[in-house]
């Protein structure tokens, strides 16, 4: 079974500009979250979503957003970049039943220059 | 939120057990603990997970203390390829993918 699949694997933007990451989940799973890995700060959970709704948001600022589809496919969506921005981000997979278990996906390295 | 508590930095020789502690004195009743790793800005591996008993896979085990208050994971055989940074997290209700992840232990295998 193919894992967690993240696209683009690596992405540069530079401030100022929105940029759009995509995941696709584990077959199956049908929960996606979202976290961002930054040396400063460590992984940070972003937001959570199991069908087409969002569960749960971390602390992160109205410029992350996020959706899920129909086939549960994910995209998370950062307007306005700015430099702190750059990090690895992040998507978890899961079947969604008590107490199962996430799978990480590779990442999108983003850098904001 | 239960937080836990890990050593930032750990050596095991290859081929010897490698014996990874964690306190998490906070931890509710209700909540696991679970482990994963992290090779090298590779997305998190999972490693296992538990409650109250020991457990066993084919990667590691997990020993939790009788008290809940503290657990070891122990890869038995460590290999080079097992340096990593491994992360012990008390995961947040059990049907949500919220995981707080604390700075980790950074484990180097030598030769």
């Amino acid at each position: 079974k193919a894992g967690v699949t993240q696209t683009p694997r690596y992405l540069i933007k530079t401030r100022g500009q929105q940029v759009t990451l995509s995941c696709s989940p584990i077959s199956g799973h049908r929960s996606v979250s979202w976290y961002q890995q930054t040396p400063g700060q460590g992984l940070q959970f972003l937001f959570e979503y199991f069908s087409e709704t969002q569960r749960n948001k971390g602390n992160f600022p109205g410029r992350f957003s996020g959706r899920q589809f129909s086939n549960s496919r994910s995209e998370m969506n950062v307007s306005t970049l700015e430099l702190g921005d750059s990090a690895l981000y992040l998507c978890a997979s899961r079947m969604a039943f008590l107490g199962d278990t996430q799978y990480f996906g590779p990442g999108t390295r983003l850098t904001v220059l | 939120d239960a937080k836990t508590t890990q050593p930032t930095s750990m050596d095991c020789a290859e081929g010897r057990a490698a014996n990874l502690p964690c306190n998490h004195s906070t931890i509710s009743g209700n909540e696991y603990v679970y482990w994963y790793r992290q090779i090298h800005s590779q997305g998190p591996q999972y490693i296992i997970h538990g409650l109250k008993n020991n457990e066993t896979n084919e990667m590691a085990s997990l020993i939790i203390t009788e008290d809940r208050k503290s657990s070891t994971l122990i890869l038995p055989h460590a290999t080079l390829r097992d340096t990593a940074v491994y992360y012990c997290i008390v995961r947040v209700g059990m049907n949500t993918d919220k995981l707080i992840f604390g700075t980790g232990t950074r484990l180097q295998v030598f030769p």
